[in-house]
């Protein structure tokens, strides 16, 4: 079993409408949950992190996170072109630990 | 520029020869991360540094692989006896730990190697 698991997708998205990725983690004591937007050939730009269960808005962006079922998810509302990307997913297990990622998403928003 | 910087952002280098890159974190960072990442997977973990001391090295990293960073500050990878299977992108991040807190990892822009 993979640590950290996302569906590689491509995830097909109408332009305004809402995208869903998600992601599950193998390790139960993790802390500290991360996704990552990543266009061709670029390095990983973060966009959002959430710790605790629940919620976390930032803008277009919402991260949720539920620890019982050691799943973390990634909403996108409104969607535009520009958020084609691959969405990387990744989990870190305490302040002393590594950080080990998915093998990301691929969402493609179509206009 | 304050964020993570990494050199050379392109290598070419042919099977056989030994290359190294560099990597400066954020500066007030104290932990420093190396990844590989090859087309359509995620980044895989290498290395990482709290300071000067290297706390984990991946198993998957073959002992033609070695990563210093001698000051706490700045960071090398080098790489012995390149492969055509070392050909990827390498990734260098960096993040703040202060007892039970750790920052989010911030990422540089990445050096390309591609052995021929």
């Amino acid at each position: 079993q993979k640590e950290v698991e996302q569906n590689s997708g491509p995830l097909s998205v109408p332009e305004g409408a809402i995208a869903s990725l998600n992601c599950t983690y193998s390790d139960r004591g993790s802390q500290s949950f991360f996704w990552y937007r990543q266009y061709s050939g670029k390095s990983p730009e973060l966009i959002m992190f959430i710790y605790s269960n629940g919620d976390k808005e930032d803008g277009r962006f919402t991260a949720q996170l539920n620890k019982a079922s050691q799943y973390v998810s990634l909403l996108i509302r409104d969607s535009q072109p520009s958020d084609s990307a691959t969405y990387l997913c990744a989990v870190r297990s305490s302040s002393a630990s590594k950080i080990i990622f998915g093998s990301g998403t691929r969402l493609s928003i179509r206009p | 520029d304050t964020g993570v910087s990494q050199n050379p952002r392109h290598k070419i280098t042919k099977r056989g020869q030994n290359v190294t890159f560099r990597c400066d974190p954020i500066s007030e960072h104290n932990r420093l991360y190396w990844y590989r990442q090859t087309l359509g997977q995620g980044p895989e973990f290498l290395t990482y540094f709290q300071n000067e001391a290297q706390l984990e090295k991946s198993r998957l990293l073959s002992d033609r692989f070695s990563a210093e960073r001698p000051k706490g500050s700045f960071s090398t990878l080098e790489i012995q006896r390149t492969e055509q299977g070392d050909s990827a992108m390498y990734l260098c991040a960096s993040s703040l730990a202060r007892g039970s807190m750790n920052t989010e990892a911030f990422f540089g822009q990445g050096t390309r190697l591609t052995v021929v």
